[in-house]
């Protein structure tokens, strides 16, 4: 079965600590994105991905960070820089950047201790 | 500044009644516009779309409404069902960098 698969579902950080989350995908989309969700805000672009060891950032990138050194994968560190890093994290991607529909991750909620 | 606006934070419908979901855009270049559900805890799931060549796009209890003129799309769902209740956010495209969501609307089925 295709999809994209979010680890962990649920992560606790202490405040000061770099987390990085993990996304995986076998849809071979090109393109990947990361979100973030908070109460009343909706989704907030971090980063997207449209090809391999190229990224960029979003509405809300600072404080984090992303790799994607493989199609498969784009996870996303929390850097300590990062103000307020407890949200609900999403992973997407879509068949590529022109491609308009987005398959979504189950999401991986963070929370600062 | 928010270029998608859903301005109902929640609605609360009767089951077996329409459901209403409305959504504004400011950014004309927006030529595409998909409306997505999403359960607590859940990742959102694609739900319906409409080009912005089309005013109006239809699949099975859904459908969505396009007003170019005044910037303002809509999702029906008729009847509404319990299993209905979810966030449902409206997105558009026109930029490279992807998909610019709306707050998203809490829809809640009464039964």
């Amino acid at each position: 079965d295709g999809g994209i698969t979010q680890s962990p579902k649920y992560l606790f950080r202490k405040e000061g600590q770099n987390v990085t989350l993990s996304c995986e995908q076998n849809l071979n989309h090109d393109a990947m994105y990361w979100y973030r969700q908070d109460p009343g805000q909706g989704l907030r672009l971090i980063y997207y991905s449209q090809i391999v060891n190229d990224f960029q950032k979003g509405d809300i990138a600072e404080g984090y960070s992303v790799s994607r050194e493989k199609k498969e994968s784009f996870p996303l560190t929390v850097t300590s820089a990062q103000k307020n890093p407890t949200a609900f994290y999403l992973c997407a991607s879509s068949i590529d950047a022109e491609y308009y529909g987005y398959t979504f991750g189950s999401g991986t909620r963070l929370t600062v201790v | 500044d928010q270029q998608v606006k859903q301005n109902s934070p929640s609605l609360s419908v009767q089951e077996g009644r329409i459901s209403i979901l409305n959504c504004d855009y400011t950014n004309s270049m927006f030529d595409y516009f998909l409306w997505y559900k999403k359960y607590p805890a859940e990742g959102p799931t694609f739900l319906i779309s409409i080009s912005s060549i089309k005013d109006k796009n239809e699949d099975g209890r859904f459908t969505v409404f396009l007003n170019k003129s005044a910037k303002h799309l809509s999702l029906h769902i008729v009847p509404s069902q319990p299993g209905d209740s979810a966030v449902y956010f409206c997105a558009a495209r026109g930029g490279a960098d992807g998909l610019t969501f709306g707050k998203g609307t809490h829809l809640i089925i009464q039964p």
